[in-house]
């Protein structure tokens, strides 16, 4: 089936530093990867759809400039958290539609997310 | 705005009974729901889905129901096991503008006892 690597699963970072995050589909190739943020006892939140080629399209309320996505090929894309702060800490992950592409209504395959704690 | 909602947070069930897990949505736009697993440390892995057009979809131990008049939906999971115990997120698709969205719910912690 259709596998998605994140990595890395946990992080913990000085707050200023940047933090980026890796999300791979293993087997399939990916022109869309989509990256969400859960905190605790919430719903995982679309932050932005990363798109291979082209600018990720962001979600109201994220800032573009403070989570810099990048999808330079079919099977990755990059989250990084720029300049840190402690309310970034937070649970990260990364998901792909899987096979057919062509419906919508693929389900989505997930990374097994990153903890981002910034202290 | 919560457009879908799980609102019992979690479900304690024995082992061999029922679970049935509940799920409200407000935007009638929404054409397709899903229902993710999710197990601690891991992501989310698609369990079983249904298309507005449809009331009934059944996969095995698990079936959904959507009532649409309701914006309700439900995952019936039949006999119930102790590895089913983990957070089932409740999702809902629309198309808007040629993309999609995909809006979640909060998830239910369910706990099936041996």
């Amino acid at each position: 089936g259709a596998v998605v690597s994140q990595h890395p699963s946990w992080v913990i970072c000085k707050s200023g530093t940047s933090v980026k995050i890796e999300c791979r589909s293993l087997d399939f190739q990916a022109t869309t990867m989509f990256w969400y943020r859960q905190f605790p006892k919430q719903s995982l939140m679309l932050m932005a759809t990363s798109n291979e080629g082209s600018k990720a399209t962001y979600e109201q309320g994220v800032e573009k400039d403070k989570f810099l996505i990048n999808h330079a090929s079919l099977t990755l894309s990059t989250l990084t958290v720029t300049s840190a702060h402690p309310e970034d800490s937070s649970f990260y992950i990364c998901s792909a539609r899987g096979p057919p592409f062509s419906s919508y209504n693929s389900p989505l395959h997930f990374g097994n997310g990153t903890r981002l704690t910034v202290t | 705005d919560q457009q879908v909602k799980q609102n019992s947070p979690s479900l304690s069930v024995q082992e061999g009974r029922i679970s049935i897990l509940n799920c409200d949505y407000t935007n009638s736009m929404f054409d397709y729901f899903l229902w993710y697993k999710k197990y601690p440390a891991e992501g989310p892995t698609f369990l079983i889905s249904i298309s507005s057009i449809k009331d009934k979809n059944e996969d095995g131990r698990f079936t959904v129901f959507l009532n649409k008049s309701a914006k309700h939906l439900s995952l019936h999971i039949v006999p119930s096991q102790p590895g089913d115990s983990a957070v089932y997120f409740c999702a809902a698709s629309a198309r808007q503008g040629g993309s999609e969205k995909l809006v979640f719910g909060k998830g239910m912690k369910l706990t099936v006892n041996p």
